[in-house]
């Protein structure tokens, strides 16, 4: 079955430290690949997502993130963190023909001043 | 533009309770519907999806079900609350068909408490 592997259930950043979030895929072909964030009390936003139009894909908030087919990884970065990051991130995949999505299990960044 | 709303926002409901939530999705038609419920330290977990009014697909069996009595109407219920269902429950849309690069949109959720 198609999952995703988020590595690391809480992460703890400096403020204008580097962002690194780790997302693995199980999958024998390209997946669809999402990246949704969360801020407290509140419903899922896109951040971005992969189109494969290109392997490293741009979001919202100055986020990106790059696909690595050999490594089947989508890890999620932002160079700078800013107080405003914190808050739980989801990675999720979607089968080519499915209308599910299969989350994996988050990871909440906590920004430190 | 779409808009998908949840209600209600917040709700505290004693064991053996029934449970009625509601979401509706603005500006779309015929999307795909789906309920998630997130408890604390288990991630999102799917537990309805819908395709079309009346077609309601389970995901874990449990107490709950789901309804779509309306093409933007999806309905979440239980007739008796157990403790364990107490999280935080998202509704969410898709575009149907199409391409399998669209994202689901989320609502903005309802907290259960049950006591």
């Amino acid at each position: 079955a198609q999952s995703v592997t988020q590595l690391g259930s809480h992460v703890s950043v400096s403020e204008g430290a580097l962002v690194l979030l780790r997302c693995n895929y199980s999958s024998s072909v390209p997946p669809y690949l999402f990246w949704y964030v969360q801020y407290p009390n509140q419903g899922l936003q896109l951040l971005l997502k992969y189109t494969s139009a290109a392997t490293l894909v741009k979001g919202i908030n100055g986020f990106e993130a790059e696909f690595k087919k050999s490594e089947t990884s989508f890890h999620l970065t932002k160079p700078s963190a800013h107080m405003s990051d914190a808050a739980e991130y989801f990675c999720a995949v979607r089968k080519a023909a499915g209308n599910k999505l299969t989350f994996g299990g988050g990871t909440r960044v906590l920004v430190k001043p | 533009s779409q808009t998908i709303h949840q209600w209600p926002a917040t709700l505290v409901q004693p064991v053996g309770s029934p449970l009625s939530l509601e979401c509706t999705v603005e500006g779309t038609s015929n999307p795909n519907l789906y309920w998630y419920r997130q408890a604390a330290g288990r991630g999102l977990q799917l537990l309805f999806y819908s395709v079309g009014i009346g077609q309601i697909s389970s995901e874990v069996p449990q107490n709950l079900s789901a309804s779509r009595p309306q093409d933007r109407q999806f309905i979440l219920s239980s007739k008796k609350l157990l403790l364990s269902d107490s999280g935080f429950y998202l509704c969410a849309w898709t575009v149907s068909g199409g391409s399998p690069y669209n994202e689901q949109f989320f609502g903005p959720g309802t907290r259960l408490t049950v006591l």
